[in-house]
């Protein structure tokens, strides 16, 4: 069981490029969510998904997109990277909306220039 | 929207010493939950609390969900070097939600 896995663990983007945070889990978890992490703001949740095929916004969507095709696979894409974006960016899941028990995985520190 | 205020927000403390920190809302929340962030990795969950006036613990570590259910404490007795890191008190959002709302965390730093 290789839990909540994310890549890259680091990137470094110029302001306008695109990519896609990913994100997956083997444990049959229904939801995942997206969160970023900031100094001295805690985690602020960015996008989050109860299912195969429904996503919803967080508190911070903007400027982020998801989709959730698999149960496993919850990839975030930034469409055009700003500064503002430099974050640590961490994916959650757990079993179902009623457990609230989650479990992160290592993070993606994202800088961008 | 509901909010998690945590204090301190860092302590630097000596090995052997006890250590507690706190978590306060404006609103009611049914769970409280309490992380810990070790420094390059994502949280894990230490304590979980689901009931006003619970007391839980976990080895050095204890919790407990305050009976007005708008505050929560996290105490660890006989600090060590590994207990370093970010320490996050969290609550979901709303009933039956995935959605959690995080504190802004207390580091914990300690001196061999």
């Amino acid at each position: 069981n290789a839990g909540v896995t994310q890549t890259p663990k680091f990137q470094v983007l110029k302001t306008g490029q695109s990519m896609t945070l990913q994100c997956a889990q083997d444990m049959n978890h229904e939801y995942m969510s997206w969160y970023r992490q900031d100094p001295g703001m805690g985690l602020r949740l960015i996008h989050y998904s109860v299912g195969a095929g429904i996503t919803d916004q967080g508190e911070v969507p903007n400027g982020y997109n998801v989709s959730r095709s698999t149960t496993e696979d919850f990839p975030l894409r930034l469409l055009s990277a700003a500064p503002s974006q430099t974050s640590v960016y961490f994916c959650a899941s757990t079993f179902a909306q009623g457990q609230r028990e989650q479990f992160f995985g290592p993070g993606t520190r994202l800088t961008v220039l | 929207g509901q909010q998690l205020n945590q204090s301190p927000q860092s302590m630097f403390i000596q090995e052997g010493e006890d250590v507690s920190m706190n978590c306060t809302s404006s609103s009611i929340f049914n769970t409280w939950l309490w992380y810990k962030q070790d420094p390059g990795e994502g949280p894990v969950l230490l304590i979980a609390l689901y009931k006003a006036g619970e007391l839980t613990s976990n080895g050095r570590l204890t919790a407990q969900f305050g009976i007005t259910r708008k505050d929560s404490f996290l105490n660890i007795s006989a600090s060590i070097p590994s207990d370093v890191g970010i320490y996050f008190c969290a609550g979901p959002e709303a009933i039956n939600t995935g959605k959690l709302i995080f504190g802004q965390g207390t580091t914990l730093q300690v001196k061999p």
